[in-house]
């Protein structure tokens, strides 16, 4: 089962990108990464997901490197809002393996 | 938009009862999930479902039970509440293979 690494903690100034770093190095050809992130006291809430190529929403960009053992999620501008737990997970068939994620703090 | 919505925000319950934790999505999702998190050790998986009736155990399912009845419902059962089922439950659902899981808010359960 593939897992994920995470720094445990980071600070990211308000209106500057934040870039969150994962590795998952034991990663298969078919397992997509995914992003959540958790605001104290509610579920997860999904942020954006890719299996080989960059993917942009209206949230977030997915950067996945070619070999795919690692990827950066990447904020444009955060605000205080986006002060949260952010989680990267392989979806291994149906199940999510969370790890501990990295605790991000947007200072103003 | 996804609503999934767990039955209790809080509940407090005594050593021995016997606990329901009950959950509801309304986007007709063929797959529904239970998970504990507990600090420090992230999200861990309990019990899944692909259909109704079906049922399958994740990485700590021992001490629970589910029931999926209807589609649009998945409820997890404590048989007999122990203090270290004290945890924030967490219920998600989702369409098959590689589509997000959408999570309900939480039910923060505490065992006395």
């Amino acid at each position: 089962d593939a897992k994920t690494t995470q720094p445990p903690s980071m600070d990211c100034a308000e209106g500057r990108a934040a870039n969150l770093p994962c590795n998952h190095s034991t990663i298969s050809g078919n397992e997509y990464v995914y992003w959540y992130r958790q605001i104290h006291s509610q579920g997860p809430q999904y942020i954006i997901h890719g299996l080989k190529n960059n993917e942009t929403n209206e949230m977030a960009s997915l950067i996945i490197t070619e070999d795919r053992k690692s990827s950066t999620l990447i904020l444009p501008h955060a605000t205080l809002r986006d002060t949260a737990v952010y989680y990267c997970i392989v979806l291994t068939g149906n199940q999510f393996y969370f790890g501990t994620g990295t605790s991000l703090t947007v200072i103003p | 938009d996804v609503k999934v919505t767990q039955s209790s925000r809080y509940l407090v319950k005594r050593t021995g009862e016997k606990v329901f934790l009950e959950c509801v999505q309304d986007m007709d999702h063929e797959n529904m999930f239970w998970y504990r998190q507990d600090p420090g050790l992230g999200l861990r998986l309990i019990y899944f479902s692909y259909d109704v009736k079906m049922k399958e155990k994740g990485d700590i399912p021992e001490g629970y039970s589910v029931s999926r009845e209807k589609k649009e419902r998945f409820s997890l059962i404590l048989e007999s509440a122990s203090t270290n089922q004290t945890s924030m439950y967490l219920c998600a659902s989702s369409l098959p293979w590689n589509q997000p899981q959408h999570f309900g808010d939480g039910t923060r359960l505490s065992i006395l």
